[in-house]
């Protein structure tokens, strides 16, 4: 059973509009939620994250919303760059209070930023 | 510079071999993990070090193995056990979750 799910494989936007990605989780015990990204043949590099205390949390042209009550966070890129195009994933924690390190990831979105 | 260290960066096996990925870290990070890698499935956890000596199977370990004799290191053997072993396969490591993953930069493995 998928805790953490990106329900959009793919999406294409124009350079300078808005990008949209979208996770949803089903684990109430998820407490912190986190975006990477990840080039081909690379390892994925932390992008920003946000504490469930927050609803939003904002860092440069990258800003992540966390709706609690719908389990649901996005994040935004504005304006979107060509070299954006990566593939994003979503990832979660849980406090478990076990020294649990865990995180879950979704499956990711691959964005394209067209020129 | 502190970092995650993979090696090699491409790994070819054939049938029937078992293969060892490197993973070195100096981060000082206490916990160490194997993720791998296949189109439109994510990341999949194979194996988790919260520290030296102690290992956990994540969810798809059948096929690996894993030690954790030092720190620094957290070796990940695929055996020939495992039937679909081509895929591409990242380390990680971390102080703790709220501080998320610092990843390597992976390794790709293709059985030939």
């Amino acid at each position: 059973d998928q805790q953490v799910k990106q329900n959009s494989p793919s999406l294409s936007v124009q350079e300078g509009r808005i990008s949209i990605l979208n996770c949803d989780y089903t684990n109430s015990m998820f407490d912190y939620f986190l975006w990477y990204k990840k080039y081909p043949a690379e390892g994925p590099t932390f992008l920003i994250s946000i504490s469930s205390i927050k609803d939003k949390n904002e860092d440069g042209r990258f800003t992540v919303f966390l709706n609690k009550s719908a389990k649901h966070l996005s994040l935004h890129i504005v304006p979107s760059q060509p070299g954006d195009s990566a593939v994003y994933f979503c990832a979660a924690s849980a406090n478990s209070g076990a020294g649990s390190y865990q995180l879950t990831f979704g499956k990711g979105t691959k964005l394209s930023v067209i020129p | 510079d502190g970092g995650i260290t993979q090696s090699p960066k491409y790994l070819f096996r054939k049938e029937g071999q078992n293969v060892t990925l490197s993973c070195e870290q100096n981060l000082n990070h206490d916990a160490m993990y194997w993720y791998r890698q296949d189109p439109g499935q994510g990341l999949r956890l194979i194996y988790y070090s919260q520290i030296v000596n102690d290992f956990q199977k994540g969810d798809i370990a059948e096929g690996y193995s894993v030690s954790r004799e030092k720190k620094e290191s957290f070796p990940l053997t695929v055996t020939s056990a495992q039937k679909n072993p081509t895929a591409f396969y990242l380390c990680a490591s971390s102080i703790g979750s709220r501080y998320g993953y610092t990843f390597g930069s992976g390794t790709r493995l293709t059985v030939v």
